[in-house]
């Protein structure tokens, strides 16, 4: 079955600052694909960033990067140079070639702090 | 290019009144979702489809319908609405390559 945790509710950064945001997944599954989506107070999702399970390097996309780490099962999100702007939601979600369910976990709330 | 459309934005049910909950997609995606979040919550899978004609079940997909009998549309029909349903209801669709997912606005949905 697919399963992904996030075990951090609520995290706080100083604009400016790094922050890494923790993921892990289990999956029986070999292929694979590793989503990062934000979602601001406004509601909509917004998509991040992308990690195939295949993809021997971290996706990167600005200053978001995935940090992919398989043997682990983990899928950190880390935000360099922390912006106001990114306070939000954030989810990791999971989706298997084999089912093509996407499964979301329980996401984590920033809060960047001037 | 309006992506995903979802429709009503917003809805208030009586219990035991059903309702169909709109999504359709201009992007020829093959693969279309439902998911429901509750406050503070992650988004929940309630029905997929990987293509015209065939859906499957999510995690919690009861109480709910779907069919999916073109590329475009997939509706969610609440048969019998109950106050348990009270939430915010998100419609995606991808392509075959699932690379990224795209959402529609939601639909904020409250049964009284």
């Amino acid at each position: 079955a697919q399963k992904i945790t996030q075990t951090q509710p609520g995290m706080f950064v100083q604009e400016k600052e790094a922050v890494t945001l923790d993921c892990t997944y289990d999956t029986s599954d070999q292929s694979y694909g590793l989503f990062w989506y934000k979602q601001p107070s406004s509601g909509e999702m917004i998509f991040l960033i992308y990690q195939g399970s295949y993809d021997e390097q971290n996706a990167t996309e600005g200053r978001y990067s995935l940090n992919f780490q398989k043997a682990r099962k983990s899928a950190n999100l880390v935000i360099s140079a922390s912006q106001l702007g990114d306070s939000a939601m954030y989810f990791c979600a999971m989706v298997t070639s084999n089912t093509g369910k996407l499964i979301f976990g329980q996401g984590t709330t920033l809060q960047v702090k001037p | 290019n309006a992506g995903v459309t979802q429709t009503p934005k917003f809805q208030v049910l009586k219990t035991g009144q059903s309702m169909t909950l709109q999504c359709a997609q201009d992007m020829n995606h093959e693969y279309m979702s439902w998911y429901r979040q509750d406050p503070g919550m992650g988004l929940r899978l309630i029905h997929y489809s990987v293509g015209a004609g065939i859906t499957d079940q999510g995690e919690v997909p009861n109480g709910y319908n779907v069919s999916r009998s073109t590329t475009e549309d997939f509706p969610l029909r609440l048969l019998s609405a109950a106050p348990s349903q009270t939430s915010v209801y998100f419609c995606a669709s991808s392509d075959r390559d699932q690379i990224e997912a795209f959402f529609g606005q939601g639909t904020r949905l409250t049964v009284v």
